[in-house]
């Protein structure tokens, strides 16, 4: 069974260009979860839906950050317009159940020059 | 809010040597879950093990072994006999009803041969 997948693996953009990133949970999860690593802030909880439907966005920084998730196969989040800052490891992850663990994808590490 | 505290923030031991990483957590639920996640040089997250607040005992699982006291909201982690492949960053995590699942700082280990 595959685990979750994300796209691109590595992105290297220009300051003020949009950036989306994709994940496709794994099969039968029904909670989904987009975190933020960096150095100087470890591990940070996004945003996270439930059956497709956001319940808490708190941990996203601004407005130029943006996450759907149309189905339940798929999800992107997307910065816009980028900026040096938001340079980080992005993880998706997925959960079956409340309280079920989180496997999380291999990361897309973002670049913004 | 819930927080998660690991105060080693780097450990070095010599191969075979034991080892355990601290994690302590604050909550103010009743019914919670408690991870620990291993982070390899390749960058991946990997999920060791999950416990909820309403069990208390210790689990092994060959070289690995977690000990959870409510009394003094602690969640360690020793690593028996450590090898050169468990060189890795460990997250200790908290997860509530609400689904939030908050991380620790990490601890980064290093096993020397």
């Amino acid at each position: 069974d595959a685990g979750v997948i994300q796209s691109p693996r590595h992105e290297v953009t220009e300051m003020g260009q949009e950036v989306t990133l994709r994940c496709k949970p794994i099969s039968g999860h029904d909670y989904l979860f987009w975190y933020r690593q960096t150095m100087m802030r470890g591990l940070e909880l996004l945003i996270y839906f439930n059956n497709n439907v956001p319940i808490d966005d708190s941990g996203m920084p601004e407005d130029r950050f943006s996450a759907k998730m149309p189905n339940a196969s798929f999800s992107t989040l997307k910065i816009q317009p980028s900026e040096p800052r938001d340079s980080a490891v992005y993880f998706c992850a997925s959960s079956p159940g409340t309280f079920g663990e989180q496997f999380f994808g291999p990361g897309t590490r973002l670049t913004v020059l | 809010a819930q927080k998660v505290t690991q105060a080693q923030t780097e450990i070095s031991v010599v191969e075979k040597e034991d080892v355990t990483l601290d994690c302590v957590y604050e909550t103010r639920d009743t019914t919670y879950y408690l991870f620990w996640y291993k982070q390899p040089p390749s960058g991946e997250l990997v999920f060791l093990i999950r416990r909820n607040s309403f069990d208390e005992q210790n689990e092994i699982s060959g070289r690995y072994s977690w000990n959870f006291q409510k009394s003094t909201s602690s969640f360690n982690f020793t690593i028996t006999a450590s090898q050169v492949v468990d060189s890795a960053v460990y997250f200790c995590a908290s997860r509530n009803a609400g689904n939030m699942l908050t991380f620790g700082g990490g601890t980064r280990l290093m096993v020397k041969p």
